[in-house]
């Protein structure tokens, strides 16, 4: 099975940077997601690692790194629409389309 | 174009009651997903279809969970004599094939059983 782990809560404050991390642990792994929710909108895609490195899409980056179960979700000049929980999500070793995902964290921007 | 659509958006009922809760996924996709999300938690896999097929039901959390796609379009997740604790939402997924990088999320249903 999956087991995915990552904080909470964070809070940071608007225009600075802010970094969530995401560990799991797999029996097979066959790539890792973000996902941003809004407070009751559905989860919007936001990237996808299979390789590891960094992978930059505007003011989001995501890292992987496979040997260590680990990634995360960098976040620079944070505005106050990107309050929200992030999920991390890992594609299941067992089925290509199966995602199991963590139980998100909830960032809060202040002004 | 149109995304994923999900109807009731919201859906009270009373325990031991039937549920139907629909998802129209985006056209042309192959591959449609239902996932149950409780507050402060991440989506819960239920199910996923791949055409009219259901190609993984592993996540369905027993047999009062049933779920169809007759034509490989729209789906419909049913649920039998409803318990407090199924209230959650459940979210409707779709991608253009089984596997592929992106699933784009429906609304959702706010499921609460009285």
């Amino acid at each position: 099975g999956q087991n995915i782990d990552q904080p909470t809560e964070m809070t940071a404050t608007e225009g600075a940077i802010v970094q969530i991390n995401c560990t799991y642990q797999t029996s097979g792994f066959n790539g890792l997601f973000w996902y941003q929710q809004h407070a009751g909108e559905a989860p919007t895609f936001l990237s996808y690692n299979v390789l590891d490195g960094l992978e930059e899409k505007g003011r989001f980056s995501s890292f992987l790194s496979r040997s260590k179960g680990y990634s995360y979700l960098l976040l620079k000049e944070l505005q106050m629409k990107d309050s929200a929980s992030y999920l991390c999500a890992v594609r299941d070793h067992s089925s290509a389309s199966k995602i199991i995902f963590g139980s998100g964290t909830r960032l809060s921007i202040r002004p | 174009g149109a995304g994923v659509s999900q109807t009731p958006s919201n859906k009270v009922t009373e325990k031991g009651k039937y549920v139907e809760l629909r998802c129209d996924p985006i056209s042309g996709h192959t591959a449609l997903y239902w996932y149950r999300q409780s507050l402060g938690q991440g989506p819960e896999f239920l199910i996923y279809f791949q055409g009219t097929g259901a190609a993984d039901d592993s996540g369905l959390p027993n047999d009062r969970f049933f779920a169809v796609r007759p034509e490989g379009s729209v789906s419909t997740l049913k649920i039998q004599r409803t318990e407090r604790g199924d209230s959650a939402v459940y979210l409707c997924a779709s991608s253009q094939e089984a596997g592929a990088d992106t699933q784009y999320f429906g609304p959702g249903t706010r499921l609460t059983v009285l």
